[in-house]
C-alpha cells in the first residue's frame, strides 16, 4: 500500500496554533483529508482538499498541500483542549475507493 | 445523519473461538470497509467491499474473513481466533461519490485471551 507518514505526539498550550503534519508517497491522489478521532470513538472527517488546491480554510483549521513535496499540513488557531484528540491524515487512491491512513498524531492542549 | 453501528463496543474472547464482528450503515452505501486500528500503527485495511457479495482483500487480509451478504451489512469473521488480533476495529462506509468521505462506527475493542 501507500505510505503516510505523521508524527506521533504533539503538545501545544490552550490559545496557541497547532500544526500536524503529514507525507504521503501516492503523486495520483485525488483527494486528501484529515481525520479526528476522540477518546473511545470511531473517526470523525475534520475536513479534505482536492489536491488541485493549495490551501483550505475552514473557521480554524487551515489545510495546506505542497504537491510537489507530498505534504499536507493541518493548522489549528486557537487551540482548545477540546481540541486533544488523534489526528489521522488520509489518501484516497486514484480511481479507487482505498484510502490510506498515516498512524495519527495525538495531540495534547495543556490548560 | 449518517449512522454507522457495531455490534459490540468491547469483546472478549479466547484463543481458537470464532468471532463475528458485525456493521451496519443506514444510508445506502455502496463501499463499506474494516480496518484495525494498533497504536503507533494507524489505521490498517483488512477488507472491503464495493457491493453486495463482493469483497476485496486489503493490506492485512490474513487471519480474517468477511461477508456481505445485504448491501447495509458487513460482518468480519475471525475463524480461529488468536491473541495477535487484540485490537481495536472499526468499520466504515462511503458512497463512492466524488470526495467519498468515509464514515465511521465507533470501533469494537476485541481482546482474545
Amino acid at each position: 500500500g501507500e505510505d503516510v507518514e505523521q508524527s506521533l505526539f504533539l503538545s501545544v498550550r490552550e490559545g496557541d496554533s497547532s500544526v500536524i503534519n503529514c507525507t504521503y508517497t501516492d503523486s495520483s491522489s485525488t483527494y486528501l483529508y484529515w481525520y479526528k478521532q476522540e477518546p473511545g470513538a470511531g473517526l470523525q472527517l475534520l475536513t479534505y482538499i482536492f489536491s488541485n488546491m493549495d490551501m483550505k480554510q475552514d473557521q480554524r483549521l487551515t489545510v495546506l498541500l505542497n504537491k510537489k513535496d507530498k505534504h499536507l499540513s493541518l493548522r489549528i488557531a486557537d487551540t482548545q483542549t477540546g481540541d486533544s484528540a488523534i489526528y489521522f491524515c488520509a489518501e484516497r487512491e486514484y480511481n479507487f475507493n482505498k484510502f490510506y491512513f498515516g498512524s495519527g498524531t495525538k495531540l495534547n492542549v495543556k490548560p | 445523519d449518517v449512522k454507522v453501528t457495531q455490534s459490540s463496543r468491547y469483546l472478549v474472547k479466547r484463543t481458537g473461538e470464532k468471532v463475528f464482528l458485525e456493521c451496519v450503515q443506514d444510508m445506502d452505501h455502496e463501499n463499506m470497509f474494516w480496518y484495525r486500528q494498533d497504536p503507533g500503527l494507524g489505521l490498517r485495511l483488512i477488507y472491503f467491499s464495493y457491493d453486495v457479495k463482493m469483497k476485496e482483500k486489503g493490506d492485512i487480509p490474513e487471519g480474517y474473513s468477511v461477508s456481505r451478504e445485504k448491501k447495509e451489512r458487513f460482518s468480519l469473521i475471525l475463524e480461529s481466533a488468536s491473541t495477535n488480533q487484540t485490537s481495536m476495529y472499526l468499520c466504515a462506509s462511503s458512497s463512492g461519490g466524488s470526495y467519498n468521505e468515509q464514515f465511521f462506527g465507533p470501533g469494537t475493542r476485541l481482546t482474545v485471551l
